[in-house]
């Protein structure tokens, strides 16, 4: 059973940092692109950052490109995101999700429960 | 690329066909998919490639169009349909704004 466990999320101030993981399981984790995905409070979804199987190809949105780094360690079945320069408006639920193969245009199959990051003082 | 949907909203009986559309501000081929979401729970991917059910998708969920102009039908809505349906471009992974589709 693939499962997928985000974690490291909370209240931070802005201007702040934050690293969220996401603990992948049941599936080979190196045979597939993983993405990124948040969703303000009452809002839509907004894809954040996605990356390739082996990390040769990465993409951001333009409201977290510069700030935000993802990041997998395939020996570890983990995918990251190394949030900096946190603003009240990257407050969303985040999304650690799997591609269907291992790069380019791929539906996300697979979905975890979401971490909470909130950015208040 | 920009995404819209329409309608934003609607209300529906059980049994209704229901018809959703997502238009791309340019022309994408066939890179687009639907998902499901409900309150309080992750989204679930419905249709891929424009028109590939996903695995487990009840037939009754059914995708078509290519370039600019794309819909979700749902043939005979069930209770369990009422839900949120977002569209996602897969050139760079922009979702649509969303359709709330819930009960008359």
């Amino acid at each position: 059973e693939v499962q997928l466990v985000e974690s490291g999320g909370g209240l931070v101030q802005p201007g702040r940092s934050l690293r969220l993981s996401c603990a992948a399981s049941g599936f080979t984790f190196d045979d597939y692109a993983m993405h990124w995905v948040r969703q303000a409070p009452g809002k839509g979804l907004e894809w954040v950052s996605g990356i390739s199987w082996n990390s040769g190809s990465i993409g951001y949105a333009d409201s977290v490109k510069g700030r935000f780094t993802i990041s997998r360690d395939n020996a570890k079945n983990s995918l990251y995101l190394q949030m900096n320069s946190l603003r009240a408006e990257d407050t969303a639920l985040y999304y650690c999700a799997k591609a269907r193969r291992m790069s380019g245009t791929f539906a996300f199959d697979y979905w975890g429960q979401g971490t909470l990051v909130t950015v208040s003082s | 690329i920009q995404l819209t949907q329409s309608p934003s909203s609607l209300s529906a009986s059980v049994g209704d066909r229901v018809t959703i559309t997502c238009r791309a501000s340019q022309g994408i081929s066939s890179y687009l998919a639907w998902y499901q979401q409900k309150p309080g729970k992750a989204p679930k991917l419905l249709i891929y490639a424009a028109s590939t059910l996903q695995s487990g998708v009840p037939s009754r969920f059914s995708g078509s169009g290519s370039g600019t102009d794309f819909t979700l039908t749902i043939s005979s809505l069930q209770p369990e349909d009422f839900a949120t349906y977002y569209c996602q471009q897969l050139n760079s992974y922009g979702f649509g704004p969303g359709t709330k589709v819930d009960i008359k």
